[in-house]
């Protein structure tokens, strides 16, 4: 298994206030992913990096900011989680034309 | 933009018996096409993933896919299921070249039992 941890790993909080979660890599991947993942939609893709300081975008990135300083991480940051942000959280690296691999989810329940 | 349809959203099957579980995919251009397992209470596992050459693509623990261009479908095939195949699966396409940007499908529970 690739070396990819999240931190942490279950997280209750209230509404309003600010949640960061945290990726960590050890495969030198320049790509990294977070994405949520909710009961009848599959996995959908929050936000990505192709590099250090470079990020993208996803799906539904709507009320959330990502931060890449350094190689092996990426933060996820909700500035002020709301219910619907209730969701299992899973961040995921790779190389830009192969296979994504996995971290184990944060389990995020907003209050 | 790509899409995936998984048809089933559950399926339950006997120990010993064989499986397919469904995939179909609408793109406009070249894809790569990944079938993930996802274990209780864990992340998702790679199982296979076809990005060219031989339609037949073998992957982890006795699973194999064949991706069908005029049918646009990538089903999954076991032979012989365990109780330990017991999981979600996930289909995903990303456009060829690049995988990066998945577009996953919304899953099915294969319920093997005894």
């Amino acid at each position: 298994d690739a070396g990819i941890t999240q931190s942490p790993r279950h997280k209750v909080t209230e509404t309003g206030t600010p949640v960061t979660l945290r990726c960590h890599q050890t495969e030198n991947h320049r790509y990294m992913y977070w994405y949520r993942q909710d009961p009848g939609h599959g996995l959908r893709l929050i936000h990505y990096s192709y590099g250090v300081k470079d990020t993208d975008k996803g799906e539904v990135s709507d009320g959330y900011s990502v931060s890449r300083s350094k190689t092996e991480d990426f933060l996820l940051t909700l500035e002020s989680a709301t219910s619907s942000q209730t969701s299992v959280y899973f961040c995921a690296s790779g190389h830009r034309t192969d296979t994504q691999y996995f971290g184990p989810g944060t389990r995020l329940t907003v209050l | 933009a790509q899409s995936v349809t998984q048809l089933d959203s559950q399926v339950p099957v006997f120990e010993e018996a064989p499986v397919e579980l469904r995939c179909n995919y609408s793109s406009s251009v070249s894809v790569y096409l990944f079938w993930y397992v996802q274990y209780p209470n864990q992340g998702l596992q790679l199982l296979l993933k076809y990005l060219s050459g031989s339609t037949l693509v073998k992957g982890i623990n006795g699973f194999e896919a064949e991706f069908n261009k005029s049918q646009t479908s990538f089903h999954l095939r076991k032979p012989s299921v365990h109780i330990s195949d017991t999981a979600e699966y996930f289909c995903a396409v990303t456009i060829a070249g690049t995988a990066s940007k998945l577009t996953f499908g919304t899953g099915t529970r294969l319920q093997v039992t005894l």
